[in-house]
């Protein structure tokens, strides 16, 4: 089956420095969401990225989708204590477009 | 305001027990799907449900079962036949089916065994 894989499993940095997660997907997306969770809360959506090669960015966030839509990254400049939490792409494939499927999550860690 | 609303928060389950987790949602949306999150891990796909009466399974349905009756509300029965049970289950919805509509999560329902 479809699978998509996140690395690192985990990263801790110090405040101030930048991080970044890689998504990874089997099959080609036909879009790439992020969400973020905080600890002990639910998924919340960042961003929906659709076309090839697609960079939007939110403040201190830049999200980019792969040429090939397989895969997707998430870079954060200067972490800030705000942003612990565990970072998830999802989407669904091009063939089987009302399934959807989360990767593996990244989860950040931010010491002040 | 509008949102997801999943009850209980907390519930336990003794063995050979059915249990029901309840989702509501006010967002009108049609679509509406269910998650297991383990500690530490991803969300894995339960049941889906693009339109009313209709449902579909996910990666990891068996033991499970749900019914969409109401536009509305989407329950999930954890059924005896599911022998690990024990996770963080979240339900959620989007706009429309076809999975270009970010998802919207409830709170979630923490499920142990007794």
């Amino acid at each position: 089956g479809q699978q998509v894989m996140q690395i690192p499993q985990y990263q801790h940095v110090q405040e101030g420095e930048d991080f970044t997660t890689y998504c990874n997907s089997s099959t080609t997306l036909s879009n790439i969401q992020w969400y973020k969770q905080r600890p002990g809360g639910h998924p919340v959506f960042l961003i929906q990225l659709v076309k090839s090669g697609e960079v939007k960015k939110q403040k201190r966030l830049t999200f980019q989708f792969g040429e090939a839509k397989k895969n997707s990254s998430l870079h954060i400049t200067a972490t800030q204590t705000t942003d612990v939490g565990t970072y998830f792409c999802a989407g669904p494939s091009i063939y089987n477009f009302n399934k959807f499927y989360f990767g593996s999550g990244t989860k950040l860690n931010v010491k002040p | 305001d509008g949102g997801i609303t999943q009850s209980p928060k907390y519930l336990f389950r003794k063995e050979g027990q059915n249990v029901t987790l309840s989702c509501e949602q006010n967002l009108n949306h049609d679509a509406m799907y269910w998650y297991r999150q383990d500690p530490g891990q991803g969300l894995r796909l339960i049941y889906y449900s693009q339109i009313v009466n209709d449902f579909q399974k996910g990666d990891i349905a068996e033991g499970y079962s749900v019914s969409r009756e109401k536009k509305e509300s989407f329950p999930l029965t954890v059924t005896s036949a599911q022998k690990n049970p024990t996770a963080f289950y979240l339900c959620a919805s989007s706009g429309t089916g076809n999975s270009n509509q970010p998802q919207h999560f409830g709170d979630g329902t923490r499920l142990s065994i007794l």
